[in-house]
């Protein structure tokens, strides 16, 4: 079946813009995840859903960033007023209920912001 | 204490030969260490992954060595393979239903293997 799918795969920015990232998890899976990869870096968490809510926001590193998931669907990352540190790859990942199962991963939106 | 320190950073074998890439963890509430896959311009994919009730977990040409004492756990690659060239990832996170199930991530090891 179709695995994780993220659009748009890549993006350019000027500083100061919006954007929005967009993640289509496995369908049936309740559990999704977005993290941030620097470059040359780990991947760092930034937020979970189970369904629509989000008991877990604590990676997410500022106010300009927030997410927000429709049912056990789509889920969109925004950030607000974009800054050059906010350059790096975005992935999101879905397992099937949650922390006992297996995160399978999307290719990831890979954000520059000039 | 949620840090997972990885190394080497980058590794260059022969075919043939086996890598070794280590990790070190804090937090004693992790109890589940996978090991992640990624190929340039791809996600992250689950290579293999231990509990900490097991000292050994072989799956294929992987293996997870686990060293609950000291905190510890490496991935070996037996027979390597010019297609195994990737970067690898260590990571933890604490299972249950009360738990997220984020994953710590080390900071990657970047591995050659040439032909």
């Amino acid at each position: 079946g179709a695995g994780v799918s993220q659009s748009p795969s890549n993006k350019v920015t000027e500083k100061g813009k919006d954007v929005e990232l967009r993640c289509d998890p496995i369908s049936g899976h309740t559990a999704l995840y977005w993290y941030r990869q620097r470059l040359g870096q780990g991947l760092e968490f930034l937020i979970y859903f189970q369904g629509n809510s989000a008991p877990d926001k604590s990676g997410l590193p500022s106010d300009r960033f927030s997410a927000e998931r429709t049912g056990e669907s789509v889920s969109t990352l925004t950030i607000q007023r974009t800054q050059q540190e906010d350059s790096a790859v975005y992935l999101c990942a879905s397992s099937l209920f949650g922390s006992t199962d297996t995160q399978y991963f999307g290719p990831g939106t890979r954000l520059t912001v000039l | 204490q949620q840090q997972v320190k990885q190394s080497p950073q980058s590794l260059i074998v022969q075919k043939g030969g086996i890598p070794i890439i280590n990790c070190a963890y804090e937090n004693t509430a992790f109890d589940y260490f996978p090991w992640y896959q990624q190929f340039p311009g791809k996600g992250p994919a689950l290579l293999i992954a231990i509990r900490p009730d097991v000292s050994e977990k072989k799956e294929g040409r992987f293996t997870i060595s686990f060293n609950k004492s000291a905190k510890q756990f490496s991935l070996h690659i037996m027979d390597s393979q010019p297609g195994d060239s990737a970067t690898y990832f260590c990571a933890a996170s604490t299972v249950g239903s009360s738990n997220t199930g984020k994953l710590i991530f080390g900071q990657g090891t970047t591995l050659q293997v040439k032909p």
